[in-house]
């Protein structure tokens, strides 16, 4: 199994641009997540969606807009970048409820100049 | 701010010694969890402890909680090289089910 796959591994974008950061699990899993990483701040919840067709915020949702398309993909989308959005983006699933464990991709590092 | 917030954030030991590093959270828990980085690399689950436990071991593993201090601690004994990596802290809130949320990490490097 793949486990979870997020798309692109590496992306440079320059201010004001759009793009998508495209995740998928193969697991059945209900939950699934989008964080982003900052050097010394740890992971940050940007969205959360308890199963399909359901979304929430979490910490840091300003600038970011998800859609959760079906159980398996939960896209997420930067509609103007700002520099301030530069980070590792990790998508994350889980079955859902509670005392499940997270599974996370790989990261999608993301440059905005 | 962050739930959680764990301490050092920085550990250097030799390769046989154990490794501590604990974890203070902020609000009422269903459980708490941690994580592994490696550089690089996504987040690996290592051990879950429910609300209601104290104790937990897996392997080389031992976490506590006391949720009367709201804080966890995560103990690796017999440390190799190969435990170098970075390790989180996170909880799920009894106030916001579901959502994991992570403290700031510990990083750990094993020397040989």
């Amino acid at each position: 199994n793949a486990g979870v796959t997020q798309t692109p591994k590496f992306q440079v974008l320059k201010t004001g641009q759009s793009m998508t950061l495209q995740c998928a699990q193969d697991m059945n899993h209900n939950s699934m997540y989008w964080y982003r990483q900052d050097p010394g701040m740890g992971l940050r919840l940007i969205y959360y969606s308890a199963s399909e067709g359901t979304t929430d915020k979490g910490e840091v949702p300003n600038g970011y807009n998800v859609s959760r398309l079906n159980k398996r993909e939960f896209s997420l989308r930067l509609e103007s970048a700002a520099p301030s959005q530069t980070s590792v983006y990790f998508c994350a699933s889980s079955v859902g409820g509670i005392h499940t464990e997270a599974f996370f991709g790989q990261g999608t590092r993301l440059t905005v100049v | 701010s962050q739930q959680g917030e764990e301490d050092p954030q920085a550990l250097s030991i030799q390769e046989g010694e154990n490794a501590t590093m604990n974890c203070s959270y902020k609000t009422s828990i269903n459980n708490l969890q941690w994580y592994r980085q490696n550089s690089g690399r996504g987040l690996v689950h290592l051990i879950l402890i429910r609300s209601n436990e104290r104790e937990k071991h897996s392997g080389r593993l031992r976490v506590t909680l006391d949720t009367s201090k709201k804080s966890s601690s995560l103990l690796i004994t017999a440390s190799r090289a190969a435990d170098t990596a970075s390790y989180f802290c996170a909880t799920d809130s009894t106030d916001s089910w579901g959502k994991l949320q992570f403290g700031s990490g510990t990083q750990v490097v094993v020397t040989p």
